[in-house]
């Protein structure tokens, strides 16, 4: 079947726009997780959904990012006012539930905030 | 929260060698391991995991082991190919993943000589 999939696969923007990341998640996953992957670092998590309930936001870097899940399906993350430092690959992920451990990862988005 | 340390961040060894990359984790609450490999531009796949309630488990060339009371973890690759050379993270979680998502290593660049 068809795997997590994220669109745009790059963005380039404007120092100051806003910008809105798409994710696809397997179909029947309940869970959906959001990543950031700065140039050759690891994944700094952001945010979980379990269906369209996000319980803790706290991992998302600032105000400036929110994010939502609607019909337990597709997920956005929205970065307003956007910065330079917002320049990564965001990653989705996403798990048959939450207890199901292996997380499936999409291509990423590439953000570069010029 | 969780703290990843990831050794060595370059490891290069000889085609047919063995690999081993190291890791520790903080949290004692923490009872699921993955390891994901990522090839350039592409996105991280999950090579092997372990949870912990077992100490060692094994996948043809790839093998992980656990020690809870030390809080590391280890992934040893043994009769290394050149398909082996990636960026590998290894990461820890409190069951698969939840609120608190997965906390993942800065990652080591496996190189294999040929």
């Amino acid at each position: 079947g068809a795997g997590v999939s994220q669109s745009p696969s790059n963005k380039v923007t404007e120092k100051g726009k806003d910008v809105e990341l798409r994710c696809d998640p397997i179909s029947g996953h309940t869970a959906l997780y959001w990543y950031r992957q700065s140039l050759g670092q690891g994944l700094e998590f952001l945010i979980y959904f379990q269906g369209n309930s996000a319980p803790d936001k706290s991992g998302l870097p600032s105000d400036r990012f929110s994010a939502e899940r609607t019909g337990g399906s597709v997920s956005t993350l929205t970065i307003q006012r956007t910065q330079q430092e917002d320049s990564a690959v965001y990653l989705c992920a996403s798990s048959l539930q939450r207890a199901a451990n292996e997380q499936f990862f999409g291509p990423g988005t590439r953000l570069t905030v010029l | 929260g969780e703290n990843v340390e990831q050794h060595p961040s370059t490891l290069s060894v000889q085609e047919g060698d063995s690999a081993v990359i190291k890791c520790t984790y903080s949290d004692s609450a923490s009872n699921y391991f993955p390891w994901y490999k990522q090839e350039l531009g592409k996105r991280p796949q999950l090579i092997i995991d372990i949870r912990s309630n077992v100490g060692e488990k094994k996948d043809q060339r790839i093998a992980v082991t656990l020690n809870k009371t030390a809080k590391h973890f280890s992934l040893h690759i043994t009769e290394t190919q050149p398909e082996d050379s990636a960026v590998y993270f290894c990461a820890a979680s409190i069951s698969g993943g939840g609120a608190d998502g997965l906390t993942f290593g800065k990652g080591t660049h496996l190189i294999i000589q040929p």
